[in-house]
């Protein structure tokens, strides 16, 4: 299964860009990188996913380094509700599948 | 769309009785995923499904546990006996077109098996 390596723990203040980096070393031509965070006592949720490009919506961008060994996604204002934990994804183009890792944990302060 | 809706939310039972959590994805979706999560092993893929077929069962643990998806909007997960190591948070989640889709998912059913 493709692997992914985020920091355990990352803490902003509130109203403040917040980069959550991601470290995909082994990833092949057809896996896409998804993000999702989750919330306490909730399911994962869907925050962005590209293959090559940089991407943007509406909850956050999405940086994706030239030979793909790396992504980071950015949140460009955070606010408390923001603070949960953060999955980088490898979706797994030739299985299917979407390998969880154990995530960032982000802490905002007011 | 009311999302992917997971029950029970909550399932308390003894040791050896059977459990079957049921999930009704996104109308249309045609992926459908079950997950399970501890505070050990994190989020681990069980079992997914394409067009109700089940396609990779290699993540989920022994026999006891067992997946079926008669139709487009409905799956169960069967654990029989269940054990205490077994409690834990149930994830579903449904897509269209696997991997290059975001994924939506259920609240989950949290089990504890006394």
């Amino acid at each position: 299964d493709a692997k992914t390596t985020q920091p355990n723990s990352m803490e902003s203040n509130e109203e403040e860009p917040v980069h959550l980096p991601c470290n995909h070393s082994t990833i092949s031509g057809t896996d896409y990188i998804h993000w999702y965070r989750q919330l306490p006592s909730q399911g994962p949720e869907y925050v962005i996913h590209g293959l090559t490009s940089n991407v943007n919506n509406r909850m956050a961008s999405l940086a994706i380094a030239e030979d793909r060994k790396s992504s980071t996604l950015i949140l460009h204002r955070a606010t408390l509700r923001d603070a949960a934990v953060y999955y980088c994804i490898l979706f797994e183009g030739n299985t299917g599948k979407l390998i969880f890792g154990q995530g960032t944990t982000l802490q905002v302060k007011p | 769309d009311a999302g992917v809706i997971q029950s029970p939310r909550h399932e308390v039972t003894e040791m050896g009785q059977e459990v079957t959590l049921r999930c009704k994805p996104i109308s249309g979706h045609d992926y459908l995923f079950w997950y399970r999560q501890t505070m050990m092993r994190g989020l681990e893929l069980l079992i997914y499904f394409n067009n109700n077929v089940p396609i990779d069962d290699s993540g989920m643990p022994e026999d006891r546990f067992s997946a079926k998806m008669p139709n487009a909007s409905f799956s169960t997960l069967k654990i029989q006996p269940s054990e205490p190591r077994d409690s834990a948070v149930y994830f579903c989640a449904s897509s269209f077109w696997g991997y290059n889709s975001p994924l939506h998912f259920g609240n989950g059913t949290r089990l504890t098996v006394t």
